[in-house]
């Protein structure tokens, strides 16, 4: 299958402070990638699209003024959690379809603790 | 009414057992399907795709019943190793994903 990865994979932040979250399509190219957020126990959870060469997408509910997305290439999309706070905190994924029906492949998740 | 629903489970199974997931959805327009697994504190890895006609691969059969807009999986001779979350995922609109909360599978020795 393809590969996604996602830089870091973890890392802690203190409140106010913004932190920026790459995802990289290793061996295939993505005009659009995805941005999940998954709180524990709860399900992963759509934020927005990223659209190389566009502006992002983003869903119902998700500030994008707080999160900035940017697709800078076919390989690569970066998601900013600017002022970041405590509730901030949670396991953010990126995903890229490939393959003939469009399945997505996901990035091994970033986990983010802000202080 | 919710897109995806799933049965939370969990599901408590010894190794060897069979065990059917169950999925409907609610958006008739959708055209592709997928099941996929997440481990704890993991990605989503893909499971396999389901197909009109029903699809094996291995332990795992899936089925897709358009009509009823319902999706299962069957697990056979479990492993512990299948110990997981299972996401069932119809597909429509430029392919975004919508999860539902899955259904989680315990295996037991």
């Amino acid at each position: 299958g393809a590969v996604v990865s996602q830089h870091p994979s973890w890392v802690i932040c203190k409140s106010g402070t913004s932190v920026k979250i790459e995802c990289r399509s290793l061996d295939f190219q993505a005009t659009t990638m995805f941005w999940y957020r998954q709180f524990p126990k709860q399900s992963l959870m759509l934020m927005a699209t990223s659209n190389e060469g566009s502006k992002a997408t983003y869903e119902q509910g998700v500030e994008k003024d707080k999160f900035l997305i940017n697709h800078a290439s076919l390989t690569l999309s970066t998601l900013t959690v600017t002022s970041a706070h405590p509730e901030d905190s949670s396991f953010y994924i990126c995903s890229a379809p490939a393959g003939s029906r469009y399945e997505q492949y996901f990035g091994p998740g970033t986990r983010l603790t802000v202080t | 009414r919710k897109e995806v629903e799933q049965d939370p489970g969990p599901f408590n199974v010894p190794e060897g057992a069979t065990v059917a997931f169950n999925c409907t959805y609610s958006n008739s327009a959708s055209q592709s399907f997928f099941w996929y697994r997440q481990d704890c504190r993991k990605e989503p890895k893909l499971l396999m795709s389901v197909y009109s006609s029903g699809n094996e691969d291995g332990r795992f059969t899936a089925q897709l019943n358009r009509a009823s807009q319902y999706i299962s999986l069957l697990i056979r001779d479990s492993k512990l190793s299948d110990s997981a979350t299972y996401l069932c995922v119809p597909t429509y609109n430029f392919n975004k994903f919508y999860f539902g909360s899955g259904t989680k599978l315990n295996v037991k020795p």
